[in-house]
C-alpha cells in the first residue's frame, strides 16, 4: 500500500527566510508519480509540479525547488527568500502507474510567513 | 481556458436531509475524481470515473454516496441520508492523459457541513 508522510504539521517563518518542507513516500511500485499541491486561504488545490519516479533530476521554479531521493524516499519542497503569499497549506501526494491512479496525500503542512 | 468548477461552495444541511454535489470537469478532460477531507485527516481518495464509467470506486465509503457522470461530462456526488461523519471538503479533479503520467487538477472544493 501506498503512503505519504509529511511529519511537519505547522511552520512558521519571517518573510525572506527559506523553508523546507518534507515529504516521505511508501510505494512498492517502480513506476511512481509524485506530487506537491498548493492550498491558499481561499481553498482550491493548486497544482505546483510532478515528478516520475525514473527523473530524480532536482527541479527549479522561480523562488521553489524541489529535491527528489529515492535512495530515503523523499521529495522535499523548498521556498526561497518567502513572501507572505506562500502562507498556505501544503499537500505531497503519490499515485502509481497501474490502473488506480488515485492520489495518495500527506496530511498537509500549513506554512505561514510572517511579514 | 475554465477550469474544474464546483457546486455548491457551501451547504449546511441536517442529519438525513439529502444532498447532491456537482462537479464539472476541464472541457475535454476523459478522467474525473472525487475526494475528501474529514476535519483534521488527509484527503481520501473517493472513485474515479473513465468518461461516463466508474473506473474505480474503491474509496466509496458506504451506500449512502451515489456518484453518476451521465454523458461523460460533468458528475455528481448525492449523500443520502447524510450522517454528522460526513462533513467536510468534497474536491473534485480532472485530467486528460490515459496513462499513469496524468496530472489531476482541481475544483475549489464544496464544503459540507451536516448538524
Amino acid at each position: 500500500a501506498q503512503k505519504v508522510t509529511q511529519a511537519q504539521t505547522e511552520i512558521s517563518v519571517v518573510e525572506k527566510e527559506d523553508v523546507t518542507l518534507d515529504c516521505v513516500y511508501e510505494t512498492r511500485d517502480t513506476t511512481y508519480y509524485l506530487f506537491w499541491y498548493k492550498q491558499p486561504p481561499s481553498g482550491e488545490l493548486v497544482f505546483l509540479i510532478r515528478r516520475n519516479s525514473f527523473d530524480e533530476q532536482n527541479e527549479i521554479s522561480g523562488r521553489y525547488s524541489w529535491n527528489f531521493q529515492k535512495s530515503t524516499s523523499s521529495f522535499n519542497f523548498t521556498i526561497t527568500a518567502s513572501q507572505v503569499v506562500d502562507s498556505a497549506v501544503y499537500f505531497c501526494a503519490l499515485s502509481e502507474a497501474g490502473s488506480a491512479r488515485q492520489l495518495t496525500f500527506g496530511s498537509g503542512t500549513q506554512l505561514t510567513v510572517l511579514p | 481556458e475554465a477550469g474544474v468548477t464546483q457546486f455548491p461552495s457551501h451547504s449546511v444541511i441536517e442529519k438525513g436531509q439529502t444532498v447532491t454535489l456537482r462537479c464539472d470537469p476541464i472541457s475535454g478532460h476523459d478522467n474525473l475524481y472525487w475526494y475528501r477531507r474529514v476535519m483534521g485527516k488527509e484527503i481520501k481518495f473517493l472513485l474515479h470515473f473513465v468518461k461516463e464509467s466508474k473506473q474505480d470506486e474503491s474509496g466509496m465509503p458506504n451506500n449512502r454516496f451515489l456518484a453518476e457522470r451521465t454523458g461523460g461530462t460533468y458528475s455528481t456526488l448525492k449523500v443520502q441520508p447524510a450522517e454528522l461523519e460526513d462533513s467536510g471538503v468534497y474536491f473534485c479533479a480532472s485530467s486528460q492523459e490515459t496513462s499513469g503520467r496524468e496530472t489531476q487538477y482541481f475544483g475549489p472544493g464544496t464544503r459540507l457541513l451536516v448538524l
